[in-house]
């Protein structure tokens, strides 16, 4: 069966330092992998997404990801945190056949310090 | 720029209660979904609707209906509300079918 694992449940950085937000997947076939950011009292923004191609995905608000299928994992990186960045943030997967079944992790929570 | 509205934001009912969150998008999207989210689970899908006239069960369906109304609306009801659905809901729409692009702001549902 499908599923994403999200290793941390929170993380603190401090403002202006890197960040990486890891995911690992479970699926037997070429997935497809999303990021999504969610503010608190808001719904789930999409960070970016994976299809095919090139394996270094750029995103929105300057958030990169990386797929690594030898090691399935599709990490979330941002070279400099600000402190709007503090929220919480899934990774999510859907077969790559198509279908509406997104499976996503249960979520990091960031927390960004001065 | 609305993109997907959710009604209502909260609600408090007593088990046994029926009740119906609306939800509707105004970007001409062919694919809609609900899910809920609880602490530590992530997201999981309730009820999808592929395009108008089509709906079909996710992950959690049970104790769910939903009503594709038009291209637009897409509501999700609760017949006899039980405190294991006290959750937050969302619903999304995407232009074709696969993940969620656009998600409301959610309602936030307690059931005593």
């Amino acid at each position: 069966a499908q599923s994403v694992t999200q290793p941390d449940i929170h993380i603190t950085v401090s403002e202006g330092a890197s960040l990486e937000l890891r995911c690992n997947y479970s699926y037997g076939a070429t997935p497809y992998l999303f990021w999504y950011v969610q503010s608190p009292g808001q719904g789930l923004q999409l960070l970016l997404k994976y299809f095919s191609g090139d394996t270094l995905v750029q995103g929105i608000k300057g958030f990169e990801a990386e797929f690594k299928r030898s090691q399935s994992s599709f990490n979330l990186r941002k070279p400099s945190v600000h402190w709007s960045d503090a929220a919480e943030y899934f990774c999510a997967v859907v077969r790559g056949t198509g279908g509406f079944k997104t499976i996503f992790g249960a979520g990091t929570r960031l927390f960004v310090k001065a | 720029n609305a993109g997907v509205t959710q009604t209502p934001k909260f609600q408090v009912l007593k088990t046994g209660q029926s009740m119906t969150l609306q939800c509707a998008q105004d970007m001409n999207h062919n694919s809609m979904y609900w899910y809920r989210q609880d602490p530590g689970m992530g997201l999981r899908l309730i009820y999808y609707s592929a395009s108008e006239g089509t709906t079909d069960k996710g992950e959690v369906p049970n104790g769910y209906n939903v009503s594709r109304l038009n291209k637009r609306e897409f509501s999700l009801r609760l017949e006899s509300a039980a405190p294991s659905q006290t959750s937050v809901y969302f619903c999304a729409s995407s232009e074709e079918g696969g993940q969620p692009q656009h998600f409301g702001d959610g309602t936030r549902l307690s059931i005593l």
